[in-house]
């Protein structure tokens, strides 16, 4: 059984405030890592695909960075907005089966105004 | 718009029927995915394609079963409906390696 995991799993943060969740992964295998976003009664919302260790992504106010050695990512949103409110899903593809795409449980945050 | 539609959008169906769930696509996608959304688990793969009439199992394929017979079109069955297969159901194309596009969702209740 593939493990994904993320913590923590809710958050609730004052506007403004600047805020990092993560994301775990087996380290052996790595083939990709993402993180969509996903409103509540949408369909989660691609952020960024992550292939490389040491690999940073900045879309906005939103970050990622990528350690495939130790398998652990982390999400950053700096100066939270109550627009950001949403879970965050990180997923993992293996290297033996890329075309597998296992998602971890997510992150629930809320910003409050 | 990613060009992926689901139907139904809604469906309430008994205990015991067959169900079936269409995800279609028009971006000509390889891969294909099926999802249901479960508290506290996010997303968890049912099955996937890696093409025509390629499938494979997911992490929660039991009382589930896929057919792609044509690019555009992947089908879910649910053989014969419980309870715990309540959920919203969630399509996915992608193009190899790169991050996933989600359709509207199917919200499916068995009674």
């Amino acid at each position: 059984i593939l493990n994904v995991e993320q913590s923590p799993q809710s958050l609730h943060v004052q506007e403004g405030d600047s805020t990092n969740f993560t994301c775990s992964f087996p380290s052996s295998n790595f083939y990709a890592l993402h993180w969509y976003r996903w409103e509540t009664a949408k369909s989660p919302e691609a952020l960024f695909v992550m292939t490389l260790n040491g690999d940073e992504k900045k879309k906005g106010r939103i970050s990622a960075t990528l350690n495939t050695k130790e398998g652990y990512s982390y999400l950053y949103i700096k100066g939270s907005q109550p627009e950001d409110s949403a879970t965050y899903l990180c997923a993992f593809r293996l290297k033996t089966s890329y075309d597998k795409v296992i998602f971890g449980p997510g992150t629930s945050l809320s910003v409050i105004p | 718009d990613a060009g992926i539609t689901q139907s139904p959008r809604h469906k309430v169906t008994e205990t015991g029927t067959p169900v079936t769930l269409r995800c279609h696509q028009t971006e000509n996608h390889r891969y294909m995915y099926w999802y249901r959304q479960d508290p506290g688990h996010g997303l968890r793969l049912i099955h996937y394609s890696y093409g025509v009439k390629d499938t494979d199992k997911g992490e929660v394929s039991d009382g589930y079963s896929v057919s792609r017979s044509k690019t555009e079109d992947f089908l879910l069955t649910l053989e014969s409906a419980t309870s715990s297969q309540t959920s919203v159901y969630f399509c996915a194309i992608s193009p190899l390696g790169a991050f996933l596009h989600f359709g509207n969702g199917t919200r499916l209740t068995v009674t």
